[in-house]
């Protein structure tokens, strides 16, 4: 399966506790981006990577959030001291740059290709 | 980030044609038109965007009005897999903005 992976599927924690979530995007694709969903909700977005670099954070990412990419590949969601509303679905996408949709003056936005979604449960 | 307006929930019959209105009278001038789907218990998945034209793929269509403050996803034959929440998201950055979605129910 060549699609985009995530590690844990499920997590369940204290309250307090750190948390680590994984995802490996498409191996060909240089932007990933994380979301955060609750039940009956739309996804949230929370940050995106261009390659390495951290290029957008929402301001639901408080300061116990933190995520990384270091090689450009795989990346890493970690959350500090969870509270019981970090419960809620984790998912990663991936897509690759910009490309131009034919037709068109500017630049379209490649489609997200989204995981299957890590679960945190917070007691 | 514009914002777009679809019905909570829909119900069509398997087979027939079901087309799932979304107003964004806010839309601005770059904005792309996309559509993503999620299936129970899945991540959300690309169904079509559009700009200004109408787009046709083999798993829908997008009919956009003339003064883009509309579209209109279309499923022409719906079957049982296509009962998902359906979001019509306005994009002009790299991130995808979901608003509540319409939740569609396909009744075999």
């Amino acid at each position: 399966d060549t699609g985009v992976s995530q590690d844990p599927r499920h997590k369940i924690t204290k309250r307090g506790q750190n948390v680590t979530f994984r995802c490996d995007p498409i191996s060909e694709h240089n932007r990933l981006y994380w979301y955060r969903q609750t039940l009956g909700q739309g996804p949230e977005f929370l940050t995106y990577f261009q390659n390495e670099a951290q290029l957008e954070k929402s301001r639901l990412l408080s300061d116990r959030f933190s995520a990384e990419r270091p090689k450009g590949s795989f990346s890493t969601l970690e959350i500090q001291r969870t509270e019981q509303g970090d419960s809620a679905m984790y998912l990663c996408a991936s897509s690759r740059g910009l490309s131009r949709l034919a037709g068109s003056k500017g630049s379209s936005y490649n489609e997200q290709f989204f995981g299957p979604g890590t679960r945190l449960t917070v007691l | 980030d514009a914002k777009t307006t679809q019905p909570n929930s829909m119900e069509s019959n398997e087979e027939e044609p079901v087309h799932l209105p979304c107003n964004h009278s806010t839309i601005s001038g770059t904005d792309y038109i996309h559509w993503y789907r999620q299936l129970p218990s899945q991540g959300p998945e690309y169904v079509i965007h559009g700009l200004t034209s109408n787009v046709n793929n083999r798993m829908a269509s997008l009919a956009i009005a003339e003064d883009r403050k509309s579209s209109t996803l279309i499923l022409h034959r719906a079957t049982l897999r296509d009962a998902a929440v359906y979001y019509c998201i306005l994009r002009g950055a790299q991130k995808l903005v979901f608003g509540q979605g319409t939740r569609l129910t396909i009744n075999p």
